[in-house]
């Protein structure tokens, strides 16, 4: 089985701080995708990856950086964490024509205070 | 602008039959995508349709049809395991890129 695998289910950080959320995949997919929920909102696209050291803008992108340096990691990087950036974090990964969409990761939780 | 629509809520009795609305209008469409997602998991794929018509699996059928932007999920004999958040996506691009509604809540009661 595909496992997409995130670092941290939860996570507390001080606004202000320099936050890195891990994604790891095992599948050899090229096509990665941060992706943030929030209640009320559904899964908002951060940032996607199609290929190694490339990247492309999600919907809503500001506040957020992404790294892809090798095909099976992507890393969305909070710049300065703000209070308005606590939400749940799903990475999701896939190849390109999938009839199956994408393998999500478990989320990561972050909290920032 | 991109639009995914679903209900909020919806609730159901087991044993009952209940049918999940979705209209989209995407600046790109390859496909519709219906997710589960329980209470603090991960979504899990539940269904994929890419020519307009009716896909059933089970207890879970998916319908789409492309001219009206529309699709259904319909989810048959409820059990209570069934409660849990229903995700329509369209994948907007060839690789794989998904926009997502905000998720139909669907209550299972005894």
């Amino acid at each position: 089985d595909v496992k997409v695998t995130q670092s941290s289910r939860y996570l507390v950080k001080r606004t202000g701080e320099k936050v890195f959320l891990e994604c790891v995949q095992d599948m050899d997919h090229e096509n990665m995708f941060w992706y943030r929920q929030d209640p009320g909102l559904g899964l908002r696209l951060i940032y996607f990856s199609y290929d190694v050291k490339m990247k492309e803008k999600g919907d809503i992108p500001e506040g957020y950086s992404v790294s892809r340096e090798k095909k099976e990691r992507f890393s969305l990087i909070l710049e300065s964490a703000s209070t308005n950036q606590t939400s749940m974090y799903l990475c999701a990964s896939t190849i390109t024509g999938a009839n199956y969409g994408y393998t999500f990761g478990s989320g990561t939780r972050l909290t920032v205070v | 602008g991109q639009n995914i629509d679903q209900p909020t809520e919806m609730t159901a009795t087991e044993g009952a039959i209940v049918q999940i609305n979705c209209t989209y209008q995407t600046s790109g469409f390859n496909g519709l995508f219906w997710y589960q997602q329980h209470a603090g998991e991960a979504p899990t794929f539940l269904s994929y349709n890419v020519l307009d018509g009716l896909e059933e699996k089970g207890r879970f059928s998916s319908f789409l049809s492309r001219s009206k932007g529309y699709s259904y999920l319909l989810l048959k004999e409820l059990q209570m395991k069934d409660s849990a958040s229903y995700l329509c996506a369209v994948l907007t691009d060839s690789w794989g890129k998904l926009q997502f509604g905000a998720g139909t809540q669907v209550v299972v009661t005894p």
